[in-house]
């Protein structure tokens, strides 16, 4: 199993460009999340999905677009690019919790993205 | 609303101590779930630990166990015998009760650092 899967692994973008995040996981997870992190201020929350079709909002979901139409796939879409976006953005997907255990996410690699 | 708080940003600890990274919660909720994350200087995101708001026992892998203080909202992790290998970002996360298990929050971390 390939696990999580994002690409781009870094990318450049210059103020107002548009591009999407791509996401997948192939464990058959409900849940899916972004996140992005930046120095000091840990993991903050994009959006998430409770399963295809289903989206909501996390913690700062400003200038992104997220959609769920299969259960691998979670792209992350950046309508117009802000420096205030450059940061490290993470995927992660999830079985719901079962019994006593949660293994919580598996998360991707991360992307690495500067907007100049 | 949920809030993790981790208050060391940086620790320092001599090679085969163990140390404990604090970390405090805030929840409405009787049900919820507490992780930590280790993040290499490889970027990636380590699951280590679960408890879970009903659990009784503290909750052990390995070298990592979880000290939790409900009344004090408390989950501190602790790593005993460290070895080099645990230089790090860890990170505290919660989820709220089963029906937003996909959401997940995180504190700011602790950059831990150990020494030969």
């Amino acid at each position: 199993n390939a696990g999580v899967t994002q690409t781009p692994k870094f990318q450049v973008l210059k103020t107002g460009q548009s591009m999407t995040l791509q996401c997948a996981q192939d464990m058959n997870h409900e849940y899916m999340s972004w996140y992005r992190q930046d120095p000091g201020m840990g993991l903050r929350l994009i959006h998430y999905s409770v399963g295809a079709g289903i989206t909501d909002q996390g913690e700062v979901p400003n200038g992104y677009n997220v959609s769920r139409s299969t259960t691998e796939d979670f792209p992350l879409r950046l309508l117009s690019a802000a420096p205030s976006q450059t940061s490290v953005y993470f995927c992660a997907s999830k079985t719901p919790r079962t019994g006593v255990s949660d293994y919580g996410y598996t998360f991707g690699s991360g992307t690495r993205l500067t907007v100049v | 609303a949920q809030k993790i708080t981790q208050t060391q940003p940086g620790m320092f600890v001599q090679e085969k101590e163990a140390v404990t990274l604090d970390c405090t919660y805030d929840t409405s909720d009787q049900s919820y779930g507490l992780f930590w994350y280790k993040q290499p200087s490889s970027g990636e995101m380590i699951f280590l630990i679960y408890q879970g708001s009903y659990d009784e026992q503290n909750a052990t892998e390995g070298r990592y166990s979880l000290n939790f203080q409900k009344a004090r909202k408390s989950a501190n992790l602790v790593i005993s015998a460290s070895q080099l290998g645990d230089s790090a970002m860890y990170f505290c996360a919660m989820r709220e009760a089963y029906s937003s298990a996909s959401k997940i929050i995180f504190g700011s971390g602790t950059r831990l650092s150990i020494r030969p």
